[in-house]
């Protein structure tokens, strides 16, 4: 089965510009969520979703969105970039039978190779 | 707030040395606990997970973890470590009503000198 997989893996972008980073889950998972990395910071929480819904949200600011498909792609947005939204972007998926089943509670996140992002 | 902390952010050891990697959570309700590894040039792999059950946990590469519930512990060990077990390591704890957020620890870099 393949796994995650994110595109494009590296991206140079200005200031002031936008981007879209996309996932694509590992088949059959239904629960997309993203993190930032970087080196002072560390993995930080963005958002998840779960059946085309925001399901959870870390603190963020508004520039950082997201969207899941029916097919459970994701994507996630980040407008007006700035120098510190340079950051390695990591998509993580789930398979999560969701609340009335098991619940999202004993899940596994399997992660992908991530988007590595550049800001001048 | 839920936070997760990392004892060691560097950790030198030499080949066949055995390997204690210190993580502390704070959350009061029932977590899910996960050590991550990252090899260089390489994505966030699964280690080993503690869902529930016997606090022992077995992964992969011999790594084990315990999970000792009184301490908010949840550390990392391997008895022999290898050159390639060179990467770095992340703790991540998932709160129970938290869906999948994780919450991770900061890292630590384990480098194996042969």
């Amino acid at each position: 089965k393949a796994g995650v997989t994110q595109t494009p893996r590296y991206l140079i972008k200005t200031r002031g510009q936008q981007v879209t980073l996309s996932c694509s889950p590992i088949s059959g998972h239904r629960s997309v969520s993203w993190y930032q990395q970087t080196p002072g910071q560390g993995l930080q929480f963005l958002f998840e979703y779960f059946s085309e819904t925001q399901r959870n949200k870390g603190n963020f600011p508004g520039r950082f969105s997201g969207r899941q498909f029916s097919n459970s792609r994701s994507e996630m947005n980040v407008s007006t970039l700035e120098l510190g939204d340079s950051a390695l972007y990591l998509c993580a998926s789930s398979l999560d039978w969701g609340q009335g089943h098991r619940g999202s509670y004993q899940e596994t996140q399997y992660f992908g190779p991530g988007t590595r992002l550049l800001v001048l | 707030a839920q936070s997760v902390s990392q004892h060691n952010h560097h950790v030198i050891l030499s080949e066949a040395a055995s390997l204690e990697l210190g993580c502390n959570y704070s959350y009061g309700g029932t977590v899910n606990l996960f050590w991550y590894v990252q090899y260089p040039g390489q994505h966030l792999q699964l280690l080993l997970k503690y869902f529930s059950g016997d606090p022992l946990v077995k992964g992969i590469k011999g790594f084990e973890a315990e999970f000792i519930k009184s301490k908010f512990s949840f550390n990392l060990r391997k008895p022999s470590v290898q050159w390639s077990d060179t990467a770095e390591y992340f703790c991540a704890v998932k709160a129970s009503g938290g869906y999948n957020k994780l919450i991770f620890g900061a890292g630590t870099r384990l480098a194996v000198h042969p």
